[in-house]
Parts: structure tokens; C-alpha cells; sequence
């Protein structure tokens, strides 16, 4: 089955709200990433974090490891945070890495 | 600048062709990656290379082949183009954290 699941699959909202998107997997992982992927396809990570909370900017992650699951928290949207954001886990982490990625949730902020 | 270049960006081939995907990476990381994203699927991993050698290979055919000629060079080989093997695909490094180069998007007809 499916080793990283991601939810919503798609979110509308208005300039200005909040956006909460899921991420929940199904083995450990050693490393947890967030990526955005503009509507041009091009991969940037966001945020690393295999536990615990972090902050960057209005990016709010948490991750719960023993529950498997990680959210990602963006305040405030702007419609140029639209594109889609992309959960990846790393099981093995060191020389032998390899990310698994869930199918991602296409946000579309409107103004 | 960017740290990841992907030559070239946009590439058309002909079925049955062989074409070379470039990845060259300015981190100095040790470790490098090719994945795969097809039309409605998540990226997946294909290759990864720790100072040059082949660490892992999920990909079930033999017409690709990655390459490492430099430390900091990955490039991938395709052969014998079928157009199955139209996707965008992504060149990474990692240290701690991964980064992803831009991507080279091929279409195969």
C-alpha cells in the first residue's frame, strides 16, 4: 500500500486564510521533508523535520513520530503560495537515503 | 545561482533513441539521486550514488544507466526510448537535507 498519504488531496482558499495539510506514513522515518513544486514543476524543500515543531517564516511543521504523522501549518496564504506541497520520508537515511513521496496537495489560494 | 543545473531542460526524442540526462551539483555533497515524475504520480526514486558509487537502484530496466564521471556529476542514460519514459526527471543531493535540482522534462514519440 501506499507508504506516505497526503491529505487534502486539493485545497481552495481565500488570500489570507490558514492552510493545514496532512501527512501521514506508514514505516518509521529517520528523515521527514516538505517540498513545494511550483505550477512549472520545479521542487523546492520547505522544512525538515522527523519530530517536533519548526518554524520557518509562515510555515509551521509538526511532526508526531510515534504517530506517524506530520502537518504543515502556512498562515495567512497568498496567492503565490499556490502549487502543490509534497510530504517525502526517508527510512533508511545516510549514504543508502531514498525518499518516498506521497501524491502531494495542490493548493490554489485565490485573491 | 542555482546548486543543482539539469541539462537540458526540455528534451523530444524519437522512439528507440538514446539520449543523456546531465546533473551537475554545486553543495559538495557526497550523495546523489535521480527520480522520476510521470504524469498523475508521485516522484519515485530511481538511483542513488554516495563518492561515486551506486548505492541503490530501484529501477527495473536496464536501458537506464547513471553515470559518474566527477564526484559532483550524475548524469543519466537512457536507452532505447520508449514513450513510457516521458516524464520530468529530477536530479537531488543530500547532506542533511535533499535538494532538487529543476528538472529535465522529456517527451518521447
Amino acid at each position: 500500500g501506499q507508504q506516505v498519504q497526503q491529505s487534502p488531496s486539493s485545497l481552495v482558499l481565500q488570500e489570507g486564510e490558514n492552510a493545514e495539510l496532512q501527512c501521514n506514513f506508514s514505516s518509521t522515518a529517520t528523515q521527514l521533508q516538505w517540498f513545494y513544486q511550483s505550477p512549472g514543476g520545479s521542487l523546492v524543500s520547505l522544512l525538515s523535520n522527523p519530530s517536533g515543531t519548526k518554524h520557518t517564516g509562515r510555515l509551521t511543521s509538526t511532526t508526531v513520530t510515534k504517530e506517524r504523522r506530520s502537518s504543515l501549518h502556512i498562515s495567512s496564504s497568498q496567492t503565490t503560495d499556490s502549487g502543490t506541497y509534497l510530504c517525502a520520508i526517508d527510512r533508511v537515511g545516510g549514504s543508502n537515503a531514498k525518499l518516498t513521496f506521497g501524491k502531494g496537495t495542490k493548493l490554489s489560494v485565490k485573491s | 545561482d542555482p546548486k543543482i543545473i539539469q541539462k537540458p531542460k526540455y528534451l523530444v526524442a524519437v522512439t528507440g533513441s538514446e539520449k543523456i540526462l546531465i546533473c551537475e551539483q554545486y553543495l559538495g555533497h557526497n550523495a546523489m539521486y535521480w527520480y522520476r515524475q510521470s504524469a498523475k504520480k508521485p516522484l519515485e526514486f530511481m538511483f542513488s550514488y554516495s563518492y561515486q558509487k551506486l548505492m541503490d537502484n530501484q529501477t527495473a530496466s536496464s536501458r537506464f544507466q547513471p553515470q559518474s564521471s566527477k564526484k559532483n556529476h550524475l548524469d543519466l542514460q537512457i536507452t532505447a526510448l520508449k514513450p513510457d519514459d516521458s516524464a520530468t526527471y529530477f536530479c537531488a543531493s543530500s547532506q542533511d537535507n535533499y535538494t532538487f535540482g529543476s528538472g529535465t522534462r522529456l517527451l518521447v514519440i
